[in-house]
């Protein structure tokens, strides 16, 4: 099994639309945890840690459960420029991230 | 700020020659990872270093790949001999050790033929 799960999509969806991602880990052990973009040919960037209480930042929301290991993405009100492929990290010992498998969102005009 | 700063962008050799990439962390950055990204396996830790020292070089696929940091400014990975399945975008990253986010370079292309 592998350590951070997450779908790859695509995830095709218009504009304005509310995106929901989910990811979830194996090593109930992790101390953080991080979302972050990729756009294509270029390199990962963060784009928010995910903290226990739950976090937002504009039009983003990011959500733990650590009873349940996974973690959340929420975009809302999505735009062109949100197409990318998102990328859930998990730090395991406070110097090893592990990164899951990404996944893909198109939005459309 | 100059960010991570890989070398050469992109690299083209025939298998069984030798590979050599180059990356410079942050300035102040005391953690060094080399990452290889591939459609079929995704971004894949290869080995990190803090304070120069390798932590885990578990994620190196094989012999034929090595890395070193010989000072806090600079870190090779070296392939030898490179073969066609090595074909992937090496990542360099750094962060300061306790820090939430880790910061990438813009990634070495590398085709072996």
């Amino acid at each position: 099994r592998k350590e951070v799960e997450q779908d790859p999509g695509p995830f095709n969806v218009p504009e304005g639309a509310t995106v929901a991602f989910n990811c979830t880990y194996s090593n109930s052990a992790s101390q953080s945890f991080f979302w972050y973009r990729q756009d294509c040919r270029k390199e990962p960037k963060l784009l928010m840690s995910v903290y226990s209480s739950g976090n937002e930042d504009g039009r983003f929301t990011a959500q733990l459960n650590r009873a349940s290991q996974y973690i959340s993405l929420l975009i809302r009100d999505s735009k062109l420029s949100d197409s990318a492929t998102y990328l859930c990290v998990v730090n395991e010992d406070g110097q090893n991230f592990v990164f899951g498998p990404g996944t893909r969102l198109s939005v459309l005009p | 700020d100059a960010g991570v700063i890989q070398s050469p962008r992109h690299e083209v050799t025939e298998m069984g020659q030798e590979v050599t990439l180059r990356c410079k962390p942050i300035s102040g950055h005391n953690s060094l990872f080399w990452y290889r990204q591939t459609m079929m396996r995704g971004l894949e830790l290869l080995i990190y270093f803090n304070n120069n020292v390798p932590i885990d070089d578990s994620g190196m696929p094989e012999d034929r790949f090595s890395a070193k940091m010989p000072n806090a400014s600079f870190s090779t990975l070296k392939i030898q001999p490179s073969e066609p399945r090595d074909s992937a975008v090496y990542f360099c990253a750094s962060s300061y050790t306790g820090a939430e986010t880790q910061y990438f370079g813009p990634g070495t292309r590398l085709l072996v033929l």
